[in-house]
């Protein structure tokens, strides 16, 4: 079957705007992660769903960034007053109950 | 200091040779995961491991628990095995319930023919 799908595959904006990124996880995985990765760094935890809930989101960096899974599939990461620092790529997985599947990835770019 | 350490960070070798990656981390984990990173490429993951030893054709990965130390190894290095390697551990409960990956920052590896 399919594997974890995100889009956009890139995203620039401009310092202010609101962006969403879109996680397509692999059907039937009740969780899912949100990472960053800066450039020349390893991922970063962001947020972790089970099913609709959000069961952690100590990762999150502050209040402009917020997810939600209304239907325990399909999840959005959204970013309000994006800053030039919020530039990465911003990775999402989906795991059954050990191994993370990631997706490609949305590289986004502040201008 | 960050829990999970990689060395070397970058690493060039001659088509093959045997390549190795150290991750040394700080914290109890539950597992410990090898991913391949190709350049503009999504994670994939090489292996999950929480002890012993793990072999899928030419990579193999080790897991020392009480020295909270892993090695990937690479026999026979070819130049598609060029990509970032990461090193991304489990923190075993009650820090772990989640079972997010804390990553290392990632090794570059160069295989030149």
């Amino acid at each position: 079957g399919a594997g974890v799908s995100q889009t956009p595959s890139n995203k620039v904006t401009e310092k202010g705007k609101y962006v969403e990124l879109r996680c397509d996880p692999i059907s039937g995985h009740t969780a899912l992660y949100w990472y960053r990765q800066s450039l020349g760094q390893g991922p970063e935890f962001l947020i972790y769903f089970q099913g609709t809930g959000a069961a952690d989101d100590s990762g999150l960096p502050n209040d402009r960034f917020f997810a939600v899974r209304p239907e325990g599939s399909v999840s959005t990461l959204k970013i309000q007053r994006t800053e030039r620092g919020d530039s990465a790529v911003y990775l999402c997985a989906s795991s059954d109950y050990n191994e993370q599947f990631f997706g490609p990835g949305t590289r986004l770019t502040v201008l | 200091k960050n829990e999970v350490e990689q060395s070397p960070q970058n690493l060039t070798a001659q088509e093959g040779e045997f390549i190795t990656i150290n991750c040394s981390y700080s914290v109890g984990i539950s597992a410990l995961h090898w991913l391949q990173q190709h350049p503009g490429g999504g994670i994939v993951s090489l292996f999950m491991l929480s002890s012993g030893k793990k072999k899928h054709g030419r990579l193999i990965a080790t897991i020392n628990i009480q020295e909270k130390h892993s090695s990937l190894h690479i026999t026979a290095s070819h130049p598609r095995d060029s990509a970032v390697y990461i090193c991304a551990v489990i923190k075993a409960p009650p820090g772990g319930a989640t079972n997010k990956l804390i990553f290392g920052t990632g090794t570059l590896l160069a295989v030149q023919p």
